[in-house]
């Protein structure tokens, strides 16, 4: 068990460019969710998946954000033509069971800075 | 939308105070989460509650939820440096996802 691992650490990119970020969860973990943090912020839920059935979106998630998670293992998170406001660290986490009484395992997050 | 209130924002004591944090709510919570985040990382769980009034203790650091699930708070005896960091309450009502507040960012000067 190597915890939630991101990929890439940090990215920088131009406005109206397209990234993509992976999140590899605990393996044996059926629940991950996407975070966004900007400076001074807690996080804010994006999504999460059960398995690969992705089961709730939040509004912040506008139609350029798109997340996959197939076969229930990675996940990745796709932003289209970014624009400077999507500046921010984010977070994947994963956890094992419906989280009332487990908390989330967060991965370190990739840091996107869009210039 | 951010429901929960932490404060202080920011905090800045001398090795060996106490100190306290507070995170409230207008709404109720079924568990609520406190973690700690060190810059350029993500948060790491620290405790859950679910039960009002329940109180757990890890090492130096005690946690009380409050009897109708709205608030918490968190208590650090004799801080160390090595607790400097966000400070970050978390509530649920379903599980399938956590409301976090904006955090309380503290510095414990050696």
């Amino acid at each position: 068990d190597t915890g939630v691992s991101q990929d890439p650490r940090h990215k920088i990119t131009k406005r109206g460019q397209n990234v993509t970020f992976r999140c590899d969860p605990i393996s044996e973990h059926n629940r991950l969710y996407w975070y966004r943090q900007t400076l001074g912020q807690g996080p804010e839920f994006l999504t999460y998946f059960q398995n690969e059935a992705q089961l709730e979106k939040s509004r912040l998630l506008s139609d350029r954000f798109s997340a996959e998670r197939p076969k229930g293992s990675f996940s990745t998170l796709e932003i289209q033509r970014t624009e400077q406001g999507d500046s921010a660290m984010y977070l994947c986490a994963s956890s094992h069971r419906q989280g009332r009484d487990y908390g989330y395992t967060f991965g370190s997050g990739t840091r996107l800075t869009v210039v | 939308t951010q429901l929960l209130e932490q404060s202080p924002q920011f905090l800045s004591i001398q090795e060996g105070e106490n100190l306290t944090v507070y995170c409230n709510s207008s709404s109720v919570f079924s568990s609520l989460q406190w973690y700690r985040q060190e810059p350029g990382e993500g948060p790491v769980l620290l405790v859950t509650v679910v039960t009002g009034g329940e109180v757990k203790k890890l090492k130096r650091l005690t946690f009380q939820f409050g009897d109708a699930r709205k608030d918490s708070s968190l208590h650090i005896t004799a801080a160390q440096p090595g607790d400097t960091g966000l400070y970050l309450c978390a509530g649920s009502n379903t599980g399938n996802q956590f409301y976090f507040g904006t955090g309380t960012s503290l510095t414990v000067i050696p």
